[in-house]
């Protein structure tokens, strides 16, 4: 069973450009979770997405990001306009049940966004 | 509100030493709590959980925790240290008010393991 997927491992993009990122849950994982890491810093929540729906979106920044988690293929965490301050390492996660608290959630390589 | 302190941002020790990674939680609720190591550039790996069952967790290569509910604690030790124990540690509370299970992350401990 092939753990969590994140692709791009890397990506660099220049300001006002768009980044997408994506994941490909655990086999059998339906909840997906979207975490960002700011250098020296632990990851914060940003949103928590089951197929077809957003669960919770309450640390995501109300603009320019966007998540979606569709019936077929990977979730996609998308970034628009991209500025410096989103440089940052955007780990996913995805568990086996239904977001409850004692769920484990495992943990994709991350994807390292560099915004020159 | 759910929060957790890693009481210390760095801690070094000899190879063959103890380990101790310090840890308070703050809950309103039951908690779940977990560590997390991160090698360098990469992913998240679990290590041990607490669940509400036995107070004393084991976790993988050697590492444990006790959940202190008196104390809200739950620091993370191991007998020995390996060389390829260096890594970054997060402390973890899953958010309990509501059933979405997201993670709280702690800021992290590095851990150094001199030879």
């Amino acid at each position: 069973n092939a753990g969590v997927m994140q692709n791009p491992r890397h990506l660099v993009r220049r300001r006002g450009q768009e980044a997408r990122l994506r994941c490909s849950p655990m086999k059998g994982h339906s909840h997906v979770y979207w975490y960002r890491q700011l250098p020296e810093e632990g990851l914060k929540f940003m949103v928590y997405l089951q197929k077809e729906n957003i669960i919770d979106e309450s640390g995501m920044p109300k603009e320019r990001f966007s998540a979606e988690f569709p019936k077929e293929g990977p979730s996609i965490l998308r970034i628009q306009q991209v500025v410096r301050g989103d440089s940052a390492a955007y780990f996913c996660a995805s568990s086996p049940l239904a977001g409850g608290r004692e769920d484990t959630q495992y943990f994709g390589p991350g994807t390292r966004l560099t915004v020159l | 509100a759910q929060s957790v302190t890693q009481l210390d941002s760095h801690v070094s020790v000899s190879e063959g030493t103890p380990v101790l990674l310090r840890c308070n939680y703050s809950s309103s609720y039951s908690p779940s709590l977990f560590w997390y190591v991160q090698h360098p550039n990469k992913g998240l790996q679990l290590l041990l959980k607490y669940t509400s069952a036995a107070t004393l967790v084991k976790g993988i290569n050697g590492f444990e925790a006790e959940f202190k509910k008196s104390e809200t604690s739950f620091h993370l030790t191991k007998p020995s240290a390996h060389m390829s124990d260096a890594a970054e540690y997060f402390c973890v509370v899953s958010e309990g008010s509501s059933n979405t299970g997201k993670l709280i992350f702690g800021q992290g401990t590095t851990l150094q393991v001199k030879p």
